[in-house]
């Protein structure tokens, strides 16, 4: 699977929206792009995925460029219970040997 | 929907002795289920891959005849830490793959403390 790439911390207010970028550069053609989060000492939550088009659902939206070389996750209104570790994951969609792979994900601080 | 159970939460136990963990998807059929381990401050790292009714797949490093994982039905697996030591002491998440293979679902996670 393909690495991704972080940035390690981000800060947010409460009520704006978070924009968390991912750089998945060598993402082949049949990679999805999964993003996860995790609040402290709970497992990871699914939040969203997909291939090339945008993607939208009741918790957030996910924007992958043209090229497939990054996407973003919005939160379009960040509140403090959003304070958590995102994940990228790039997946082979098919096939028993898929698997998830966490890197170090980004830590997002929501603030009053 | 798409709830995995894991039990119990938090377990104590003494150097020597084994632990099971319950992995349940409580609303979907899984095939496959995986068994991460997380350190403090750590992202996730993955021991194991489980096909219901075949042997585990291991990743490298990880002992298979230390972490036991039996894989019986489509919505339980086990994980049995062996003769668990205080290094084993850790934060374990399941995680149960729908029968589409489209979304890998976590559970809670279970804390072990071997003392």
């Amino acid at each position: 699977d393909a690495k991704t790439t972080q940035p390690p911390s981000m800060d947010c207010a409460e009520g704006r929206a978070a924009n968390l970028p991912c750089n998945h550069s060598t993402i082949s053609g049949n990679e999805y792009v999964y993003w996860y989060r995790q609040i402290h000492s709970q497992g990871p939550q699914y939040i969203i995925h997909g291939l090339k088009n945008n993607e939208t659902n009741e918790m957030a939206s996910l924007i992958i460029t043209e090229d497939r070389k990054s996407s973003t996750l919005i939160l379009p209104h960040a509140t403090l219970r959003d304070t958590a570790v995102y994940y990228c994951i790039v997946r082979v969609f098919t096939g028993t040997a898929s698997k998830l792979t966490f890197g170090t994900g980004t830590r997002l601080q929501v603030t009053l | 929907g798409a709830v995995v159970s894991q039990h119990p939460s938090w377990v104590i136990c003494k150097s020597g002795t084994s632990v099971k963990i319950e992995c349940r998807s409580l609303d979907f059929q899984a095939t496959t289920m995986f068994w991460y381990r997380q350190f403090p401050k750590q992202s996730l790292m993955l021991m194991a891959t489980s096909n219901e009714g075949s042997k585990a797949t291991y990743e490298q490093g990880v002992e298979k005849d230390k972490f036991l994982i039996n894989h019986a039905s489509l919505t339980l697996s086990t994980l049995t830490v062996t003769s668990a030591h205080p290094e084993d002491s850790s934060f374990y998440i399941c995680s149960a793959r729908d029968l589409r293979g489209e979304t890998q679902y976590f559970g809670p996670g279970t804390r072990l403390l071997v003392l």
